[in-house]
């Protein structure tokens, strides 16, 4: 079936510096990538998306990247500060046939001071 | 306020003792989704709702049920649950389809002895 992978499962960085994750996804159809957030003990939050007409998106600190021809697509946070902190998850869906939602397996990010 | 609520948002049952959990958002969203959270595998879904009377099967929808009779609610029936049932389960909406932002309840520890 359709999956996306996500990589690194764990991600250290200093204040300051940025920060990179990446998902690769199976399902040629997928045409929406959000990245959400999750803070512990919360829901996760959406914090950016892309759709496959766009390959790249950028809000203040943080940017997403989409190659659809290697179905891969990468989340860029730079300038981290301490509040980054935080579980990310990739996702990939369609918008036309299945609606389905497949997320990735999470990325645990520590920004240390 | 915008918000999805769910409950219970802590619960201790026993195998074979059927449950509910209540999901219900006051955003007239029309898609309406479920997802169990587990330790390694991210998030994953296990039902999801197009608008009232129409939902399909996510990734992993077996030991589950939904329902949809009215647009601000989606319920999680578990009819004979298990221990390999327990996990964080999360409901989710969105103002129509799947490519826009899910807006995440605060999540449902459920743990099945």
């Amino acid at each position: 079936g359709e999956n996306v992978e996500q990589h690194p499962s764990t991600l250290s960085v200093q204040e300051g510096d940025s920060a990179v994750i990446k998902c690769t996804y199976s399902d040629s159809a997928s045409n929406y990538f959000p990245w959400y957030k999750q803070e512990l003990g919360k829901g996760p939050q959406l914090i950016i998306d892309i759709r496959s007409n766009v390959g790249e998106k950028k809000d203040q600190r943080i940017a997403v990247t989409l190659n659809k021809t290697a179905k891969h697509f990468s989340l860029h946070i730079t300038e981290t500060q301490p509040e980054d902190s935080a579980v990310y998850f990739c996702a990939a869906s369609t918008t036309s046939g299945t609606y389905k939602y497949i997320f990735g397996t999470g990325t645990r990010l520590k920004v240390l001071a | 306020e915008a918000q999805v609520t769910q409950n219970p948002r802590y619960l201790i049952t026993v195998t074979g003792k059927k449950l509910t959990v209540t999901c219900s958002q006051n955003m007239n969203h029309e898609y309406m989704s479920w997802y169990r959270q587990d330790p390694g595998l991210g998030l994953r879904q296990i039902y999801y709702s197009m608008n009232v009377e129409v939902t399909d099967k996510g990734d992993v929808p077996e030991g589950y049920k939904v329902s949809r009779k009215e647009k601000r609610n989606f319920p999680l029936i578990l009819e004979s649950p298990s221990p390999n049932q327990t996990s964080l389960y999360f409901c989710a909406s969105s103002l129509y389809g799947s490519g826009n932002e899910q807006f995440f309840g605060p999540g449902t520890r459920l743990t099945v002895l």
